[in-house]
């Protein structure tokens, strides 16, 4: 069974807006990823965040994981029409084993 | 760096045939992992080697799948027979584990067709 959970499942947007994607999960992880995904194509990594952290940036990516809540966000800034794609989650527990959730499809309108 | 390089990108086959997908990791990887992905179900992890050894093959469906990793540098997943219910992308990836942080390296999968 899936361990994340996203939402939304689909959301579309005007370019230059933000995009916010949430993950929930259900139990204890290592550590949290998130992975993009284009048409036709395998997943890319884009950022993690440790157990032990609350808030990450990269760019124009920025994570938080809330551990007590067993919930992530993934927000997007000033979003363009070249983020479109589907976003996942991945949580990593012990033994190196990484679950993905269902995922969130991202339009971004020119 | 070649990346994680599958084979065939492309799939199609008919029902009762035996399917053979193929996956060279980045080298120096020593963990090695297939998942699956369909509309319905999302991506599943099937299985997962680390130095040529299934860790964990809790997600394969049934007796059909069969995954080896004979050496460092491939691995094959196979099904035998196949059924059209196989349909879907299959997706390699390769990992470093330098820490327990290190992410996934994927491949750009092979569409499987079974009609």
């Amino acid at each position: 069974s899936q361990q994340g959970e996203e939402d939304p499942q689909a959301l579309s947007i005007q370019e230059g807006e933000n995009a916010t994607m949430n993950c929930s999960y259900k139990t204890s992880i290592n550590n949290l990823q998130w992975y993009r995904q284009n048409s036709g194509r395998g997943l890319v990594h884009l950022i993690l965040i440790r157990s032990n952290e609350r808030e990450k940036h990269s760019g124009r990516l920025r994570v938080t994981l809330d551990t007590s809540k067993k919930s992530s966000s993934l927000l997007i800034t000033a979003s363009r029409a070249a983020d479109t794609a589907s976003y996942f989650c991945a949580t990593r527990t012990g033994g190196f084993k990484t679950i993905f959730g269902a995922g969130t499809r991202l339009f971004v309108k020119a | 760096d070649a990346g994680v390089i599958q084979s065939p990108r492309h799939e199609v086959t008919e029902m009762g045939q035996e399917v053979t997908l193929r996956c060279k990791p980045i080298s120096g990887h020593d963990y090695l992992f297939w998942y699956r992905q369909t509309m319905m179900r999302g991506l599943e992890l099937l299985i997962y080697f680390n130095n040529n050894v299934p860790i964990d093959d809790s997600g394969m469906p049934e007796d059909r799948f069969s995954a080896k990793m004979p050496n460092a540098s491939f691995s094959t997943l196979k099904i035998q027979p196949s059924e059209p219910r196989d349909s879907a992308v299959y997706f390699c990836a390769s990992s470093l584990r330098g820490s327990d942080n290190s992410p996934l390296h994927f491949g750009n999968g092979t569409r499987l067709t079974v009609t």
